[in-house]
């Protein structure tokens, strides 16, 4: 089984329309992050909670909103979708006791599509 | 701002060396990380680096050299299966972590 999965795979909406891609995971990180990866821009950091009372925000955090209901889970919503948000939507997790050594593990992604 | 470049793309040969390099701001630096992302997968940890210095995991090498703000990824022995996106990503003050575009390698016969 998969350590880190997002649901769904693939999502196609329409402008305006409310929106939540959910992550899970079981590998027992107390870090979690969303990022969004477009075409030439590589990945950027939309929000990151580094426990369940932690919420942060990245660098294009506009137009998201994210809820970490537990320590396994992040959720990232997008009240009212629009074109521009169309990407690949990354969750990632990392381990907090190993410091520096942030290395973060990916999900598989979800396509998102805002017509 | 943390800008963090590398080549768009790069081509290479089956069996041939390549190298990737990155250069980054150094102010607040922590630590760098390769990961490589085949398309349409999920990006997956090559290697890191928070010391002058190179280091070797099999094929692949990476060296950083922190007066310089500068990075390479070495990749040996090139394989068809190589051929991904090489994403740079530097640990800024402990926790903000910024991510180059990427390389993306095209191996050929």
């Amino acid at each position: 089984d998969a350590d880190v999965t997002q649901t769904p795979r693939n999502r196609i909406t329409k402008t305006g329309k409310r929106i939540m891609l959910e992550c899970s995971q079981t590998k027992g990180h107390d870090r979690m992050y969303w990022y969004r990866q477009d075409p030439g821009l590589g990945l950027r950091l939309i929000y990151y909670s580094f426990d369940v009372k932690d919420i942060n925000k990245g660098e294009i955090s506009d137009g998201y909103s994210v809820s970490r209901q537990a320590q396994a889970k992040f959720s990232l919503s997008l009240e009212s979708a629009i074109p521009n948000q169309t990407a690949l939507y990354f969750c990632a997790t990392s381990d907090e006791l190993a410091g520096n050594y942030n290395e973060q593990f990916f999900g598989p992604g979800t396509r998102l599509t805002v017509l | 701002g943390q800008n963090i470049d590398q080549p768009t793309e790069m081509t290479a040969t089956e069996g041939a060396i390549v190298q990737i390099n990155c250069t980054y701001q150094t102010s607040g630096f922590n630590g760098l990380f390769w990961y490589q992302q085949h398309a349409g997968e999920a990006p997956t940890f090559l290697s890191y680096n928070v010391l002058d210095g190179l280091e070797e995991k099999g094929r692949f090498s990476s060296f950083l050299s922190r007066s310089k703000g500068y990075s390479y990824l070495l990749l040996k022995e090139l394989q068809m299966k190589d051929s991904a996106s090489y994403l740079c990503a530097v640990v800024y003050n402990n926790n903000d972590m910024r991510f180059g575009a990427g390389t993306r390698l095209t191996v050929k016969p």
